[in-house]
Formats: structure tokens, C-alpha cells, sequence
């Protein structure tokens, strides 16, 4: 089975600045993965994923992912982050051939004026 | 529908009472899943059905806990006895197929709290 770790639990950054919230997942097989994130009072949403081709994959909000097999590795990063970018996001990793998917703990981004 | 419909949204009960959360997923998908989230918890997996069949209910934290789905679309997830350590926000999410690269929507969760 699949653990995911994300390291850091809360995020507190000033507007503008860029972020990278950190994954890190335990197995190297074959896998897919996500992040999700949730606004406040809203329910959980696909921001990204990573399926195949190109290792770094994009949102239309300006987050991105890099996929780095050698480091079991997703972490999510934006260049300059808004005051509407305040919300808890979730890591996900499913092994490709099982339909299960495995989530962190999410982290909380607090971003400030 | 035109997304993962959860009730109810929020539900107090009793220790010891059993509670019935209902999903019902985006119209033609035929994966569903449950999750619980509990206070600065991750998404803990409960249950995983493919059409009416649950290959995997591994997650299921105990025998009070049970699922069913009926049709190809509507869930059911039944706690029974409820316990404190039950409290939770339950999560249901359906996707269109077999492969675990497809993209999971999520309903908004039943939030239940057991007083």
C-alpha cells in the first residue's frame, strides 16, 4: 500500500510571493498523482494530475507540479500566490492498474495581505 | 446529476444510534468511493465499488461500519452504534471508470458528530 506524506501542515506566506507545498510518496511502481484542493466551505476539487508524458504539469490558475520519480516526489509550487489561493490542498497517489486512491494529510495555505 | 450529491450535510446523533449517509454520484459514473476526513486528519479510504460490487472495502474501520449501492448509482454507507471516535466528515466521490488515472469528484461530505 501507498502512504503520502506532506510534511508541512499549515503554509502561511504574504501575497505575491511564491510557495511550494511539499509530497512525497513511499512506492516507485507505476503511479498517477493528484492535488486537490479544498476552499473553504466548499468540498475537494481536481487542481492537477500526473498521468504520463511530461513530468511537470500545469493548473489554470498558474500551480504546477513536478513529477520526480527518483525522489518519489509532487510538490506544487506558484510563483505568486493570491489572497483567493487561501485553502487546504491534498496530495493523492493511485497505482496505476488500482482503482485506490491514497491521500495525505493536506496542507492549509494561509495566504496574507 | 451534475455533481456527487451527499445527505444529509450535517447530522447530530446519539451514541449508540445508527446513522444512514447517502450518496449519490455524477449521473453514468460507475466508480464510487467513501472517505472519512476527521479533525486534522487525512482522507481515510473506506470503500471502493465498481458498479454494485465492492472490490475493495478494506478501509472499513470496524463491523459497525457497512456500505451497499443499488442500481449502478446510489450509496448507502450505514454506522451502526455510533461511537464518538466516529465524528467525522464523510466523503463520497464517484469517477467514470476503471482507471485509477481518471479524475475523482468529490461531494461536499456529511458531516457527522456523535454527542
Amino acid at each position: 500500500a501507498q502512504s503520502v506524506t506532506q510534511l508541512d501542515s499549515q503554509v502561511p506566506v504574504f501575497e505575491e510571493a511564491p510557495v511550494e507545498l511539499r509530497c512525497n510518496y513511499s512506492s516507485s511502481v507505476s503511479v498517477y498523482l493528484f492535488w486537490y484542493v479544498q476552499y473553504p466551505n466548499q468540498g475537494l476539487q481536481l487542481l492537477l494530475k500526473y498521468l504520463s508524458g511530461s513530468t511537470l504539469v500545469e493548473s489554470i490558475n498558474g500551480f504546477e507540479a513536478e513529477f520526480n520519480k527518483s525522489q518519489t516526489s509532487f510538490h506544487l509550487r506558484k510563483p505568486s500566490v493570491h489572497i483567493s489561493d487561501t485553502a487546504e490542498y491534498f496530495c493523492a497517489v493511485s497505482e496505476s492498474g488500482f482503482n485506490k486512491f491514497y491521500f495525505g494529510s493536506g496542507t492549509k495555505l494561509n495566504v496574507k495581505p | 446529476g451534475a455533481g456527487v450529491s451527499q445527505s444529509p450535510s450535517n447530522k447530530v446523533t446519539e451514541k449508540g444510534k445508527d446513522v444512514e449517509l447517502r450518496c449519490d454520484p455524477i449521473s453514468g459514473h460507475t466508480a464510487l468511493y467513501w472517505y472519512r476526513q476527521s479533525l486534522g486528519q487525512g482522507l481515510e479510504f473506506l470503500i471502493y465499488f465498481q458498479g454494485n460490487s465492492a472490490p475493495d472495502k478494506s478501509g472499513l474501520p470496524s463491523d459497525r461500519f457497512s456500505a451497499e449501492r443499488t442500481g449502478g448509482s446510489v450509496s448507502t454507507l450505514t454506522i451502526q452504534r455510533t461511537q464518538q471516535e466516529d465524528s467525522a466528515v464523510y466523503l463520497c466521490a464517484s469517477s467514470s471508470g476503471r482507471n485509477s488515472g481518471n479524475t475523482i469528484y468529490f461531494g461536499e461530505g456529511s458531516w457527522l458528530t456523535v454527542v
